[in-house]
């Protein structure tokens, strides 16, 4: 069975600051790995995903990530961060495509 | 539609009480799945549809809770004889056939249990 570890259950940082969101993985096999944000009141939006390729991932809004499978890792990356970047991000993984495993979320806070 | 819709987006019920919540998901897309969202246990997943194989029902918490799917379009959850520990956002989502991993979810139905 997978599960996902998010390190972190809150991140204050300053606009224009970086900020990495941490996330750990445990699967005996190869899996697809994902971030969602998620807006205050609203659903989830997919950021960007891992699903073969190229270890570093590009997302929207200026988010990558870099998947590490021998650190069983997908941490979460933007150079520099703006107010509207306040959200929960979640990672997730999935081995087949049909059910995802959430971690618990991670609440980023861009202060200004 | 343009996304995935939820109703209601809203819904306060007595203990003991049936719901039912209903997602429909975009047009076109042949899997859909739920999700439960509440303090202390993350998103947890519920149920997922695939075009007509039986469903994954793997992981409904009670058999109070039950989901069904007509016409492969439009999904309702129903939690029959509600508790206070239902009280959560329910989350729906959709992908097209061979994108399972491009889901798009719908801004949820947010539960309360009194």
């Amino acid at each position: 069975a997978q599960s996902v570890t998010q390190l972190d259950s809150q991140v204050p940082v300053f606009e224009e600051a970086p900020v990495e969101l941490r996330c750990n993985y445990s699967s005996s096999v190869s899996v697809y790995l994902f971030w969602y944000v998620q807006y205050p009141n609203q659903g989830l939006q997919l950021l960007l995903k891992y699903l073969s390729g190229s270890t570093l991932v590009k997302g929207i809004n200026g988010f990558e990530a870099e998947f590490n499978k021998s650190q069983t890792s997908f941490h979460l990356r933007k150079p520099s961060v703006h107010i509207s970047d306040t959200a929960e991000y979640f990672c997730a993984v999935t081995q087949y495509g049909n059910k995802l495993v959430f971690g618990a979320g991670t609440i980023l806070r861009v202060k200004s | 539609g343009a996304g995935v819709s939820q109703s209601p987006s809203n819904k306060v019920t007595e203990k003991g009480k049936d719901v039912e919540l209903r997602c429909d998901p975009i047009s076109g897309h042949t899997a859909l799945y739920w999700y439960r969202q509440s303090l202390g246990q993350g998103l947890e997943f519920l149920i997922y549809f695939q075009g007509n194989s039986a469903p994954d029902k793997s992981g409904l918490p009670s058999d109070r809770f039950s989901a069904e799917r007509t016409g492969g379009s439009v999904s309702t959850l129903t939690i029959q004889r509600t508790q206070q520990e239902d009280s959560a956002v329910y989350l729906c989502a959709s992908s097209k056939r061979g994108d399972s991993y491009g889901y798009t979810f719908g801004s949820g139905t947010r539960l309360t249990v009194v």
